[in-house]
């Protein structure tokens, strides 16, 4: 079955840093782009980044450039956001999806984690 | 927020049909694919329509999707109360170095 498993989640201080990770399988890991979305709150879905299949490439939503960094181990089957200087607009539900680069869609998304930053 | 612009809200009674529009602009949906997602309640964003009108495995014809300049439309036909969700368009931005955005969401209620 293909799957995307979220985990990292968590309550954190406002200046503080998460590490987010997103366990894959029943597919080619290496083969597929991989994006963050983010969903604050009974708010909409956020694009947060995304990692070429090599991970030669990242691109980030100007918010959080500079704070987050999004990584892979294609030997772990593994996606990373490892997240610093969180804010609390940072609160949200932090899905992982997988991208498909002929249909520049996503077509697989975990179940999320969600992370809350508060004092 | 969202440079896609939807409609806050839509609803029909089971049966009828309803049509979701996505606003954007040429940087956007005027030179990329655009997508729809249905999120339903407490669950993940599911992929609905890909490539501007195409329907990925197991998503049933009731579902359809089209473009037209900057604009892009979500159709659901026979409408079940199962449908109800929050429904998103979304495509890649060139102007933006690459990112992804999203539609600001539309709610669908079956009356």
């Amino acid at each position: 079955e293909v799957q995307l498993v979220e985990s990292g989640g968590g309550l954190v201080q406002p200046g503080g840093s998460l590490r987010l990770s997103c366990a894959a399988s029943g597919f080619t890991f290496s083969y597929y782009c991989m994006s963050w979305v983010r969903q604050a709150p009974g708010k909409g879905l956020e694009w947060v980044a995304n990692i070429k299949q090599d991970g030669s490439e990242k691109y980030y939503v100007d918010s959080v450039k500079g704070r987050f960094t999004i990584s892979r181990d294609n030997a772990k089957n593994s996606l990373y956001l490892q997240m610093n200087s969180l804010r609390a607009e940072d609160t949200a539900v932090y899905y992982c999806a997988r991208e498909v680069p002929t249909w520049d869609a996503f077509d697989i998304w975990g179940q999320g984690t969600m992370v809350t930053v508060s004092s | 927020q969202s440079v896609l612009t939807q409609p806050p809200s839509v609803s029909a009674a089971p049966g009828q049909k309803v049509t979701i529009s996505c606003s954007g602009s040429s940087s956007n949906i005027g030179n990329n694919y655009v997508s729809w997602y249905q999120q339903l309640p407490g669950t993940a964003p599911k992929l609905l329509i890909y490539d501007n009108n195409k329907r990925p495995s197991g998503i049933p014809d009731r579902f359809s999707g089209s473009k037209s300049g900057t604009s892009a439309t979500l159709g659901i036909t026979g409408l079940q109360t199962g449908d109800e969700a929050d429904y998103y368009c979304g495509t890649w931005d060139s102007s933006l170095s690459a990112v992804y955005v999203f539609g600001t969401g539309t709610k669908v209620t079956v009356l």
